[in-house]
């Protein structure tokens, strides 16, 4: 079974900063916190992932707290092309398990 | 670079019979992986590989298999094709040495596959 917890949808304007939220409370110290999106039956696609520390890149932004149970990855400026399923997943061993993910739809 | 491609993109199959879905990465990665991934959930791992020769079961292995005799190549059969197989399948790669900090997959475009 999945390790974490989403929301399972979410609405955002178009322009505006995306915030998905991930609860995480079981992850362990060496576990790493990966972003995947799926855009409307695509194969999924890696965002940005984070062990402690937050991270950005060209994507989006990951804020991990400081206790590591839970994390949100924000989308700046989001564009109607962002509307997806967001997953956020904890690696277990070379396996990323899945949930069922966020799906984000962002709105003119 | 082509990444990760998948062959057929769509397929209807009767009961019983088989079937094998292409998978093939041309980035030189050891790692490869097939996943399913039903209405409204997320991905189901079914067998993965590190490298040439080396296969090893996933979440969801049964009615399923899988050989790797190249590096580029990671075809997944299935045998006897039932209903409960109609999914999305989904292939992915990853390079080899990556720290588990880096354990990025890249993936496929998908193979819709329906069985009646």
């Amino acid at each position: 079974d999945a390790k974490t917890t989403q929301p399972p949808s979410m609405d955002c304007a178009e322009g505006r900063a995306a915030n998905l939220p991930c609860n995480h409370s079981t992850i362990s110290g060496n576990e790493y916190v990966y972003w995947y999106r799926q855009i409307h039956s695509q194969g999924p696609q890696y965002i940005i992932h984070g062990l402690k520390n937050n991270e950005t890149n060209e994507m989006a932004s990951l804020i991990i707290t400081e206790d590591r149970k839970s994390s949100t990855l924000i989308l700046p400026h989001a564009t109607l092309r962002d509307t997806a399923v967001y997953y956020c997943i904890v690696r277990s061993n070379y396996q990323l398990i899945w949930g069922a993910g966020t799906k984000l739809i962002i709105k003119p | 670079n082509a990444g990760v491609t998948q062959t057929p993109k769509f397929r209807i199959l009767k009961i019983g019979q088989s079937m094998t879905l292409q998978c093939a990465q041309d980035m030189n990665h050891n790692y490869m992986y097939w996943y399913r991934q039903d209405p409204g959930m997320g991905l189901k791992l079914i067998y993965y590989s590190v490298g040439a020769g080396i296969t090893d079961k996933g979440e969801v292995p049964n009615g399923y298999n899988v050989s790797r005799s190249t590096t580029e190549d990671f075809p997944l059969r299935l045998e006897l094709a039932a209903p409960s197989q109609t999914s999305v399948y989904f292939c992915a790669s990853r390079p080899w040495g990556a720290l588990l900090a880096k354990n990025i997959q890249y993936f496929g475009a998908g193979t819709r596959l329906s069985v009646l």
